[in-house]
């Protein structure tokens, strides 16, 4: 059973503060991982998409991969009231010519004003 | 059009009642996946189809759920009987296979009330 696990939240943040979400995975093949953010009553949009070991920066996000560690993370810089959302973590499995992806639960995120 | 369109957005229906739901995908996407979404279990993948055809459908009760694409334009997930634990939002979406890009795009999904 592939697992993807998220810290429910919530995690409050202050306007302007770094807000830090974390998953962890339990597929050690998987090689593609996805952060989508879902505002509440709204489908879940793509906002980071990570392939490789290390950091990769779009903007305010940065997303981290240790597959080591089989650890993903999402850095949000300058955080703002609209960054309020849940955030999903999803990985593809391993196997070949499988686009399916496993979401974690999601993380919910409040950025006060 | 560059998106996922899905309809009804919202039903409301009685338990035992048949309720279809339909999924346009992006045009030349080849694959698509339907998911349902509930507080309890996040975002649960019930069947997908590439060209198609259906891939896998493990993640559906086979009893009273069944998932089709008559043409490429077209996906559709029916449920019947339905039952007030089917109440949840169902999302399709849908990828380019073999593109190099593997994003799911998603469609803004059915909410559906079943009393």
């Amino acid at each position: 059973q592939k697992e993807v696990e998220q810290n429910s939240g919530p995690l409050s943040v202050p306007e302007g503060a770094i807000a830090s979400l974390n998953c962890t995975y339990s597929d050690r093949g998987s090689q593609s991982f996805f952060w989508y953010r879902q505002y509440s009553g709204k489908s879940p949009e793509l906002i980071m998409s990570i392939y490789s070991n290390g950091d990769k920066e779009d903007g305010r996000f940065t997303a981290q991969l240790n597959k080591a560690s089989q650890y993903v993370s999402l850095l949000i810089r300058d955080s703002q009231p609209s960054d309020s959302a849940t955030y999903l973590c999803a990985v593809r499995g391993s196997g070949a010519g499988s686009y399916q992806l496993t979401f974690g639960k999601g993380t919910k995120l409040s950025v006060i004003p | 059009d560059a998106r996922v369109t899905q309809t009804p957005r919202h039903k409301v229906t009685e338990m035992g009642q048949e309720v279809t739901m339909r999924c346009q995908p992006i045009l030349g996407h080849n694959t698509v996946f339907w998911y349902r979404q509930t507080m309890m279990q996040g975002l649960e993948l019930l069947a997908y189809f590439r060209n198609r055809a259906p891939l896998d459908d493990s993640g559906m009760p086979k009893d009273r759920f069944s998932a089709e694409m008559p043409d490429a334009t077209l996906a559709t997930l029916k449920i019947q009987p339905s039952e007030p634990r089917d109440s949840a939002v169902y999302f399709c979406a849908t990828i380019l296979a073999g593109s190099s890009t593997d994003t799911q795009y998603f469609g803004p999904g059915t909410r559906l009330t079943v009393l």
